[in-house]
């Protein structure tokens, strides 16, 4: 597709699991960005990419939040021993350079019980 | 510090009317700001954009204003219509080494009536 894709749309899963997001961005792009939106706010911001680094992971809450691009294009949002505080629509975007607009996927909806 | 904030949080309008939707910023180093649309279930969608070096830009129905004196931002819709609801986020882009970080506010929810 000519989106930004992320996978799974929704997940539900029990207090303390490990849960993995992925992103597909637009070809080409290589900025990635992750946001995390909770109900009724605007998205905030997670980690920045820049290729296969992350730029700028000064938005992740904690460290049971981890990021990789490993190949400069797919992106996984990695959450370790998951609060139900954690539970948020966790959106993916990419830009074709940094600075440029932003192009949103559809985001995760994760629900932690 | 930086932040994005909106005026209104819900805004409801007839099919027709033109809209007006208000966004306040506290930093005035920001040089860049974005309105986006998002609908129910989907993911923010770029609307129109605005450098800190204008003070009107216009597109397809939609105007955004821009006063740097008072630090306020208005995205304007022309003949509002039913696919226009949705919730309008202004987003700020931060200067300088964080010009890849958007700040955004809490959003308006904008209802059209037929």
């Amino acid at each position: 597709g000519a989106g930004v894709s992320q996978t799974p749309s929704n997940k539900v899963t029990e207090k303390g699991k490990y849960v993995e997001l992925r992103c597909d961005p637009i070809s080409g792009h290589t900025a990635l960005y992750w946001y995390r939106q909770s109900l009724g706010q605007g998205p905030e911001f997670l980690i920045y990419f820049q290729g296969t680094g992350a730029a700028d992971d000064s938005g992740l809450p904690n460290d049971r939040f981890f990021a990789v691009r490993p190949e400069g294009s797919v992106s996984t949002l990695k959450i370790q021993r998951t609060e139900r505080g954690d539970s948020a629509v966790y959106l993916c975007a990419s830009s074709l350079r940094p600075g440029q607009p932003q192009h949103f996927g559809d985001g995760t909806r994760l629900s932690i019980l | 510090g930086e932040s994005v904030g909106l005026h209104l949080p819900t805004l409801s309008v007839q099919e027709g009317d033109n809209s007006i939707i208000n966004c306040a910023y506290s930093n005035s180093a920001s040089d860049y700001f974005i309105w986006y649309k998002q609908e129910s279930g989907k993911g923010p969608q770029f609307i129109i954009d605005i450098r800190s070096n204008m003070d009107k830009r216009q597109g397809q129905r939609v105007t955004v204003l821009l006063n740097k004196t008072v630090k306020h931002l208005s995205l304007q819709i022309a003949a509002t219509q039913p696919g226009d609801s949705a919730v309008y986020f202004c987003a700020e882009r931060g200067s300088g080494g964080s010009n890849y970080k958007l700040t955004f506010g809490k959003g308006t929810l904008l209802t059209v009536n037929p």
